[in-house]
C-alpha cells in the first residue's frame, strides 16, 4: 500500500537552531501534502498545506516565516522550523492524499525537542 | 466554531465487549467525508474507516463500523469484540468538499482503554 515516510523520527536541538523535517511519499506522487502539529495529549492541528511547485497555504495563526515549507518535487515536502524555541517542541506529522482513495496517508511523525 | 466534537476524553471497555466512541460534526457543505483514525502510543495515525456524506449505508471495516446519522450530524465509531491491542487514542476527522486533496479537521480525540 501507499507509504509516507518522515525523517528524522526524533530530533533534539538547542534553542535558536533550525531543524528540517522531510516528508516523502514512497510509491506515489503527492502534489499536495499536509503538515500537522500535535502537542502532548492533544489533537492534530493543521499547520499548512504544502503544494508542489507553489507556495504553501498556512492556517491562521501559523507563522510562515518560522515554519518554512518547501515542496520541490512530487514526492518530497520539507518543513523547516527556524530559530526553534522550547515552545516549538512537539510532534510533527505529515500526510499525503492519494488520488481515488478516501483517506490520507500519514507519515510516522517527528518528535522535536528544543532544549 | 468547533467542527468536530468528541465529548468522551476517555473510555473503558472490557475485552471482547463492544464500545461506541462518539463524534458529532458541523458543516454547511453538503459534500463531506468522515474518518476515524487510531493513534497508538507510537504516534502513527492508522486509518480505520471512512463514510461519505452521500453514502446510503453505514461503513463497515472488519470489527469497525460507523454509525452515521446524517440528520443528527453524528458519526460514531463502534468497535466490536474489543481486543487489548485496541487501547489507543481515537480521532474523528472531517473533510469538507468532494476533493480528496482537501484538509482534514480533527476532533479532540478519545482515549480507549481495553481491560482484560
Amino acid at each position: 500500500g501507499a507509504v509516507v515516510s518522515q525523517h528524522p523520527s526524533r530530533v533534539i536541538c538547542k534553542s535558536g537552531t533550525s531543524v528540517k523535517i522531510e516528508c516523502r511519499s514512497l510509491d506515489f506522487q503527492a502534489t499536495t501534502m499536509f503538515w500537522y502539529r500535535q502537542f502532548p495529549k492533544q489533537s492534530l492541528m493543521l499547520m499548512a498545506t504544502s503544494n508542489e511547485g507553489s507556495k504553501a497555504t498556512y492556517e491562521q495563526g501559523v507563522e510562515k516565516d518560522k515554519f518554512l515549507i518547501n515542496h520541490a518535487s512530487l514526492t518530497l515536502s520539507t518543513l523547516t522550523v527556524t530559530s526553534a524555541h522550547p515552545e516549538d517542541s512537539s510532534f510533527y506529522i505529515c500526510s499525503a492524499p492519494l488520488s481515488g482513495v478516501n483517506t490520507q496517508y500519514f507519515g510516522p511523525g517527528t518528535r522535536l525537542t528544543v532544549l | 466554531a468547533q467542527k468536530i466534537t468528541q465529548t468522551q476524553p476517555g473510555m473503558f471497555v472490557q475485552e471482547k465487549e463492544a464500545v461506541t466512541l462518539d463524534c458529532t460534526y458541523d458543516t454547511s457543505d453538503p459534500s463531506y467525508g468522515l474518518f476515524w483514525y487510531k493513534q497508538p502510543s507510537s504516534g502513527e495515525m492508522i486509518f480505520l474507516i471512512y463514510q461519505g456524506s452521500y453514502d446510503q449505508q453505514n461503513a463497515t471495516e472488519g470489527r469497525y463500523s460507523l454509525n452515521f446519522q446524517k440528520a443528527r450530524k453524528s458519526a460514531n465509531l463502534v468497535i466490536s469484540a474489543s481486543q487489548l491491542g485496541d487501547s489507543a487514542m481515537y480521532f474523528c476527522a472531517m473533510r469538507e468538499g468532494q476533493g480528496g486533496y482537501n484538509k482534514l479537521i480533527f476532533g479532540a480525540g478519545t482515549r480507549l482503554a481495553v481491560h482484560p
